[in-house]
């Protein structure tokens, strides 16, 4: 079955420090594959997505991601986090086959003024 | 431009009633897709809604239906709760069906079932 695993529950970082989250999915089709952030107080948002083309996706606040096929990898970057930073981060992916998202269980980071 | 607005913002109900959520779809949007987050969980995919059809369903059984208006605004309904359908059930509009439009989400609806 379509899965996103998020192996960091909880991330405490400080500031200027880089961050690294993980994101695996188990899926056989063509992926289509995003992260979104929620801030505290704030609705979920679109950080960036991946559908085809250049692995490496930039995203909005200086996010990246990149897409590696052979580890099912989605993994989420920032070379220097800010304390405006702290939020969840969830995985998810569009299964194109059967037309629903699938979402990980969120990683929570604190960034450390 | 109006984002996505949801109702009520939080509700109460016991074992074995019947709920209806509401969400009206940012301005020009004609999908809604529905979800439900338990806490401490990520959003669980109910199904979404494409110009009054549904266009994808979620691991959900039949007590949980939906309807989209020409409007495009969206009723999420749950019969029969049970206590594990307490959650914060989030609404997201995007421009068309599929995963190339971005999705807005709302603020959710935050349903205990006692």
């Amino acid at each position: 079955a379509q899965s996103v695993s998020q192996h960091n529950h909880h991330v405490i970082l400080s500031e200027a420090a880089s961050l690294e989250l993980g994101c695996n999915y188990s899926y056989g089709g063509t992926v289509n594959l995003f992260w979104y952030v929620q801030y505290p107080g704030q609705h979920l948002q679109l950080l960036l997505k991946y559908f085809s083309g250049d692995p490496l996706v930039k995203g909005i606040k200086g996010f990246e991601a990149e897409f590696i096929k052979s580890k099912f990898s989605f993994n989420l970057r920032k070379p220097s986090v800010q304390w405006s930073d702290t939020a969840e981060y969830f995985c998810a992916l569009w299964d194109t086959g059967t037309y629903k998202y699938i979402f990980g269980t969120g990683t929570r980071l604190k960034v450390l003024a | 431009e109006t984002g996505v607005t949801q109702s009520p913002t939080h509700l109460i109900k016991t074992r074995g009633q019947q709920v209806t959520l509401r969400c009206s779809s940012q301005s020009g949007h004609n999908t809604v897709s529905w979800y439900q987050q338990a806490l401490g969980q990520g959003p669980q995919f109910i199904f979404q809604y494409y110009r009054e059809e549904e266009n994808g369903r979620g691991n959900f059984p039949p007590r949980f239906s939906g309807l989209q208006f020409p409007n495009y605004s969206s009723e999420l309904n749950v019969n029969a709760l049970e206590l594990d359908d307490s959650a914060l059930y989030l609404c997201a509009s995007s421009l068309t069906s599929g995963a190339s439009d971005t999705q807005y989400f709302g603020p959710g609806t935050r349903l205990t079932v006692l």
